[in-house]
Formats: structure tokens, sequence, C-alpha cells
């Protein structure tokens, strides 16, 4: 009974290297999202992904970072080039449907930018 | 413009007593949802509770219970008996839209102290 699955847990990058965020979504869930958190902060929409589409990523940076959701295989965040303030948690969330039911979360990924 | 406020930053509470947290939300959808979520000092995200907008009962999970005024956009989590456990972050937020992009708004969140 594997819930959302997030790894690493704790990631940190020197200034300039790539981040690269799994999520494994709950068995039989195809819709991700993506949120960022920053210290003391609520959570902020990133991006939501169905299986290999993009449904909305209003709120991804439009450079340095990307995502996806491949047939096969977890979702992945990606952040290119790190710079300090990128520093956050980031939580990936997955729900059986696009409707209005709650969606699941991971525990969250700790990046620090050094 | 704010979509989802919760004006308490911090709340304390005495143990066993009940405590009500403050959210608000600003949406001109008809469809909409509406949550809560614990956030521990550990850091995950846990689903307290959920209430849509056609849901003429207010939701109750446990302990909890959303007091839901539509026509005041207001949508309260009520925490009954408060424990120790009970002391986080809460966040208060709302899923609008009934085609693609259900992304989630979230509140700035209310830390709750619940004291021996």
């Amino acid at each position: 009974n594997a819930g959302v699955m997030q790894n690493p847990r704790h990631l940190v990058r020197r200034r300039g290297q790539e981040a690269r965020l799994r999520c494994s979504p709950m068995k039989g869930h195809s819709h991700v999202y993506w949120y960022r958190q920053l210290p003391e902060e609520g959570l902020k929409f990133m991006v939501y992904l169905q299986k290999e589409n993009i449904i909305d990523e209003s709120g991804m940076p439009k450079e340095r970072f990307s995502a996806e959701f491949p047939k096969e295989g977890p979702s992945i965040l990606r952040i290119q080039q790190v710079v300090r303030g990128d520093s956050a948690a980031y939580f990936c969330a997955s729900s059986p449907n696009g409707r209005n039911t709650e969606a699941f979360f991971g525990q969250g990924t700790r990046l620090t930018v050094v | 413009a704010q979509k989802i406020t919760q004006t308490q930053p911090g709340m304390f509470v005495q143990e066993k007593e009940a405590v009500t947290l403050d959210c608000t939300y600003d949406t001109s959808d008809q469809s909409y949802g509406l949550f809560w979520y614990k956030q521990p000092s550990s850091g995950e995200m846990i689903f307290l509770i959920y209430q849509g907008s056609y849901d003429e009962q207010n939701a109750t999970e446990g302990r909890y219970s959303l007091n839901f005024q539509k026509a005041r956009k207001s949508a309260n989590l009520v925490i009954s008996a408060s424990q120790l456990g009970d002391s986080a972050m809460y966040f208060c937020a709302m899923r609008e839209g009934q085609g693609g992009g259900f992304k989630t708004i979230f509140g700035a969140g209310t830390r709750l102290f619940v004291k021996a």
C-alpha cells in the first residue's frame, strides 16, 4: 500500500549543477502535480501532468525548470543550473483523476543549493 | 489578489479544548473544492478534510470538521478535543475548475501550538 514516493528526500547541489527530483504516484494514479514550498510559506503550484502530457505548467519558471511524466517510470522535475533561490521543499501529489478529489502528497524533496 | 487567506499566522490552544482555524477564499467558479492539510515538523503534507462546493452538509472527519459558509466564502477548520500531536502547520487550499488544470492554491498557513 505504497503512497506517493519521492526521492531523494534530501538533495544538496552546488550552484550551476542540475537537480533531478523523482515522484512515483500511488498505484492507479495517472495525475501528478508538483508544488514548491519556500521556508515558512504555503505550497505554490508548479505543474500538472498526466501520463506523457503536460496539462498546466503555469506555475513553472520559464527557464531552467522542466517536468515530465513518461509512459513508464516516475515523474521527473528537473532544475538546470541551480541557484540559491531554488532551495526549497518540492512536493509531488497524485490523484486518480482530475476532478475535485483530494490529492495524496509525497513526503517531499528538500533541495539545498550551496 | 489572494485566493486563499489565512489570517492567523499562529494560534495557541489548551489541550482537550476546541480550536477554529480561519480560512476565506475567493473564486468566481461554481464548482470548486476546499481542503485542509496538516504539515507537522517532519514536513509531510497530510490530508485532513475535503468540502465540495455543492456539498450541503459540512464535512466531518473524526475530530476535524469544516465550517463551510458559502455565501461568506469561508471554510474554517474546527479541531475538537485538541491533542499535543495536533501541533503543526495547517494549510487551507482550494481547487477550482472543471476542465484541465486542477491546480490547488494554498494559503500561507496557520501554525497551531497545543499547550499541555
